[in-house]
C-alpha cells in the first residue's frame, strides 16, 4: 500500500544535540511538507518542497533544516538552534495542482530533555 | 496573509447527535480550497472532507457535510449520527491556489470534540 512513513514514533535526545526525522514516501508524490504541531495548536509549516533538490522556508524554519536529494525521502534535521524543539512533527505530501489536500505520515513525538 | 480561526476548544455532543465544528477564513484571493481534518489520539492525520470556492454545492462525505457560507467566510463541518469514534480533534484548513505558495495548507488551532455515550 501506497503511504508516508515517519520514523520513529517517539524521540528522545539531549538538549543541544541535532537530529533527523525521517519522512519516506512511495506515492510518487513530488511535494513534501514538514509541520509542528503544540498543544493547543494548529500545524505550522516548517519547510516544504515542491521538487527534488528544491525547498522553501515555512512560517517557522528557524532551527530546522532539510534536504530532498530524492523524490520519496524528505528528512527533517532539528538543530541545536532551535530554542524549543519538543512537539510532534509531521510530514506530508501532495501532488501539486492537485485540489485535494495532503497525505500525512502518522508523526514522530520528538522530546528535548 | 490567510487565516483560520477555530473557536471552540472543546464540544461535547451525545452518540447519535449531530454537531457542528466552526471554521472561518480569511483571503483576499478569489480561488481557493477549503478541508476538514481528523486527528485521532494516535496523532494521525484524516481527510474528511474538502470545499472549493467556486463549488456551487455543499460538499459531502457519508455523515460528514460542510456548510459553505461564502459570503460570510464560513466552512462550518457537520458530522451527523455522532459515534464514539468521532472523539477526536477536528482541524479546518485552507489552500491558496492564486498565489506561488498554492501548495501550503494553512491550519486553525482545532476543536476537540467528546463523543458521550
Amino acid at each position: 500500500d501506497g503511504g508516508i512513513t515517519q520514523s520513529p514514533k517517539y524521540l528522545f535526545r539531549k538538549e543541544g544535540q541535532n537530529v533527523t526525522l525521517s519522512c519516506e514516501q512511495n506515492l510518487n508524490h513530488d511535494a513534501m511538507y514538514w509541520y509542528r504541531q503544540d498543544p493547543g495548536q494548529g500545524l505550522r509549516l516548517i519547510y516544504y518542497s515542491q521538487i527534488v533538490n528544491d525547498f522553501q522556508k515555512g512560517d517557522i524554519a528557524e532551527g530546522y533544516s532539510v534536504s530532498r536529494e530524492k523524490k520519496e525521502s524528505f528528512p527533517l534535521t532539528v538543530t541545536s538552534a532551535q530554542k524549543n524543539p519538543t512537539a510532534f512533527y509531521l510530514c506530508a505530501s501532495s501532488i501539486p495542482g492537485q485540489t485535494y489536500g495532503y497525505t500525512f505520515g502518522s508523526g514522530t513525538r520528538l522530546t528535548v530533555v | 496573509a490567510q487565516k483560520i480561526t477555530q473557536t471552540q476548544p472543546g464540544m461535547f455532543v451525545q452518540e447519535k447527535e449531530a454537531v457542528t465544528l466552526d471554521c472561518t477564513y480569511d483571503t483576499s484571493d478569489p480561488s481557493y480550497g477549503l478541508f476538514w481534518y481528523k486527528q485521532p489520539s494516535s496523532g494521525e492525520m484524516i481527510f474528511l472532507i474538502y470545499q472549493g470556492s467556486y463549488d456551487q454545492q455543499n460538499a459531502t462525505e457519508g455523515r460528514y457535510s460542510l456548510n459553505f457560507q461564502k459570503a460570510r467566510k464560513s466552512a462550518n463541518l457537520v458530522i451527523s449520527a455522532s459515534q464514539l469514534g468521532d472523539s477526536a480533534m477536528y482541524f479546518c484548513a485552507m489552500r491558496d491556489f492564486s498565489g506561488g505558495s498554492n501548495y501550503k495548507l494553512t491550519f486553525g488551532k482545532g476543536t476537540l470534540l467528546t463523543v458521550n455515550p
